[in-house]
């Protein structure tokens, strides 16, 4: 099955400043990677997500890369603010036929 | 609704006794799942229902879980004997159909709480 790593599993920066989480794969048959944001006491919620046709999706502040032949791919927040703090869980799953596989998640603090 | 429903938002239990969480998944999503969050953690897989398919069972944990999926709509798990590790937030998900994959909508959790 499929096992995906997540590091690193807490991150703080300044409020300005750029955060990236780095996640990996094992199975090369996975073409979808989704990445979640968890406030406390609620569920995971979808930010960006990227398929395995493209290597890098930007919206606004927030950017994900792809390397099919490293199995690895990457979260970028830049000007970073106190309301992107939480956890972060990056995700991967194939043609819709498995369950996502999850990472084991990044909590984000933002100090102002 | 507008979003997946799960209840109760809290449950606690005494130890041995056996429980039902419910999900109702969002109208018209054909893909539901089931994830276990302990404190602090990651989300483990549990079971995962896609259309009229077999459902993928391979992440329950032991024989005390089982889920349902009635009339391709609400879902219930049930873990039977309950023990103090099944403490956790239990979330469920579902999934519009659509033939690649999709963005999996959360619910809010249930926290169950095993004394």
């Amino acid at each position: 099955g499929e096992n995906v790593e997540q590091h690193p599993s807490t991150l703080s920066v300044q409020e300005g400043d750029s955060a990236v989480i780095k996640c990996t794969y094992s199975d090369s048959a996975s073409n979808y990677f989704p990445w979640y944001k968890q406030e406390l006491g609620k569920g995971p919620q979808l930010i960006i997500d990227i398929r395995s046709n493209v290597g890098e999706k930007k919206d606004q502040r927030i950017a994900v890369t792809l390397n099919k032949t490293a199995k690895h791919f990457s979260l970028h927040i830049t000007e970073t603010q106190p309301e992107d703090s939480a956890v972060y869980f990056c995700a991967a799953t194939d043609t819709g036929r498995r369950a996502l596989t999850f990472g084991s998640g990044t909590r984000l603090q933002v100090q102002p | 609704g507008a979003g997946v429903s799960q209840s109760p938002s809290n449950k606690v239990t005494e130890k041995g006794k056996d429980v039902e969480l419910r999900c109702d998944p969002i109208s018209g999503h054909t893909a539901l799942y089931w994830y276990r969050q302990s404190l602090g953690q990651g989300l483990e897989f549990l079971i995962y229902f896609q259309g009229n398919s077999a459902p993928d069972k391979s992440g329950l944990p032991s024989d005390r879980f089982s889920a349902e999926r009635t009339g391709g709509s609400v879902s219930t798990l049930t873990i039977q004997r309950t023990q103090q590790e099944d403490s956790a937030v239990y979330l469920c998900a579902s999934s519009p159909p659509g033939g690649g994959n999709t963005e999996a909508f959360f619910g809010q959790g249930t926290r169950l709480t095993v004394v």
